[in-house]
């Protein structure tokens, strides 16, 4: 089944604890994304990354780093916990198109709780 | 920049009683246009796109959405609305070229009465 799968689905810590949301997708698809959702702000994007080693700034990554070292794989590193962080994180994944956005298929989400 | 408006933050429906949902855009040119459905506790699913062609677009589960490009709108419909339809609704613009990110609003809740 196609998909892209995040690990952890919740997880309560404290600051300053570093902490890793993996996703993979089993697409092959070139593009990934990391957004945040919270309340009465939609989604916002944190990082992107076009392929493999490519990687660029969303709206909001102060906090936060990612990597892609692999094509399936786009990890969400937050080395410095703090309450602000505190949200439901979503990876996404698609085909890059020739030009412009594409479709993305999202994960499930990861409900993420800094203390 | 772009930039997606949904000025309904909940919205309550009968069950059997039609539904849209708002949605307007601010964008330099005729961008690709996005409906996702977030059910609670899942992360979000493709209703329904609009790239080009037919300006009133069919999605799954029953709904529909037009492209008005003088009202700069893609308002999302449904004639008879389920209580399983009870869940956030997003709408998302993308740009036509180049940069591949997608721009969400902030999103409707839809709450289905008996």
């Amino acid at each position: 089944e196609a998909q892209v799968t995040q690990n952890p689905r919740y997880l309560i810590t404290v600051t300053g604890k570093k902490l890793t949301v993996t996703c993979s997708q089993n697409m092959n698809h070139e593009y990934m994304s990391w957004y945040r959702q919270d309340p009465g702000l939609g989604l916002r994007q944190i990082y992107y990354s076009m392929n493999v080693e490519v990687t660029d700034k969303g709206d909001v990554p102060e906090g936060y780093k990612v990597s892609r070292k692999e094509k399936r794989n786009f990890p969400l590193i937050l080395e410095s916990p703090s309450p602000n962080q505190t949200s439901l994180y979503f990876c996404a994944s698609s085909f890059t198109r020739e030009t412009g956005a594409n479709v993305l298929t999202f994960g499930a989400g990861s409900r993420l709780t800094v203390l | 920049a772009q930039s997606v408006t949904q000025p309904d933050i909940h919205i309550t429906v009968s069950e059997g009683a039609s539904l849209e949902l708002r949605c307007n855009y601010s964008y330099g040119a005729t961008p690709y246009l996005f409906w996702y459905v977030q059910s609670p506790g899942q992360g979000l699913q493709l209703l329904l796109k609009y790239f080009s062609g037919d300006t009133l677009v069919q999605g799954i589960k029953g709904f529909e959405a037009e492209f008005k490009r003088s009202q700069s709108s893609f308002n999302l419909r449904k004639p008879s609305v389920h209580w399983s339809d009870a869940a956030e609704y997003f709408c998302a613009v993308g740009a036509r070229t180049g940069f591949q990110k997608l721009v969400f609003g902030t999103g409707t809740r839809l709450l289905v009465s008996p």
